[in-house]
């Protein structure tokens, strides 16, 4: 099946650097996701790329979807302690499948202070 | 707000009993998963709907059995439960349609304890 290898794994940083992860993926997808996970809580939508070499950002997150359709990066800019969570990719083909994702196993950001 | 609400959030039960997670949208999207999240594993489908009384199985069904008798209600059925189970539980909602466009909805979670 499809997988999605996501690096770092974890990653710890002073507050105030730039932060940045990626996906890559086995297959060709159609549509990149990027989600946040605080603790306790469920995983959240930051961003949506539908198109290859798609650039889009969400206030200091930035996202790309790699020209290749087979890998997305997620950039952060001057991290703040509220910006500590997991971070997943998740990945799909528009309207196959029963619209499911294949999800990275996350990256998990400590920030400190 | 994807207006999910999972039930319960938490629960600890022993190894043999049958349990149930519930799962209710208030969204009428069609499409519903269940999801379990481990350490080192991240999220996995367990099941998912595609429609009143249409199920299919995810990668990790075993153990696992769903029912969806209403647009809004989708639940999640342990039948004997085991500690290999134990986990966090998230339900997932999208409208399934190109207007969707694949983005998923996420519960708060379920945090099941198999003793």
């Amino acid at each position: 099946g499809q997988q999605l290898n996501q690096s770092p794994q974890s990653m710890f940083i002073q507050e105030g650097e730039d932060v940045s992860m990626n996906c890559t993926s086995s297959s060709i997808f159609n549509t990149w996701l990027w989600y946040k996970q605080d603790p306790g809580e469920g995983p959240v939508l930051l961003i949506a790329l539908y198109k290859a070499g798609e650039l889009t950002s969400n206030g200091r997150l930035t996202a790309q979807f790699g020209i290749t359709r087979k890998d997305s990066f997620l950039n952060i800019s001057a991290s703040i302690p509220s910006d500590v969570g997991i971070y997943f990719c998740a990945g799909s083909i528009s309207g196959g499948s029963n619209y499911k994702l294949t999800f990275g196993k996350g990256t998990l950001l400590t920030v400190n202070p | 707000d994807a207006g999910i609400t999972q039930s319960p959030r938490h629960k600890v039960t022993e190894t043999g009993t049958p349990v149930t997670l519930r799962c209710h949208q208030t969204e009428n999207h069609r499409y519903m998963y269940w999801y379990r999240q481990d350490p080192g594993h991240g999220l996995r489908l367990i099941h998912y709907s595609y429609g009143v009384k249409d199920t299919d199985k995810g990668e990790v069904s075993d153990g696992y059995s769903v029912s969806r008798s209403k647009t809004e209600d989708f639940l999640l059925t342990l039948e004997s439960a085991t500690s290999s189970q134990t986990s966090v539980y998230f339900c997932a909602t999208t409208g399934g349609s190109p207007l969707a466009k694949n983005i998923q909805y996420f519960g708060a979670g379920t945090r099941l304890s198999v003793l």
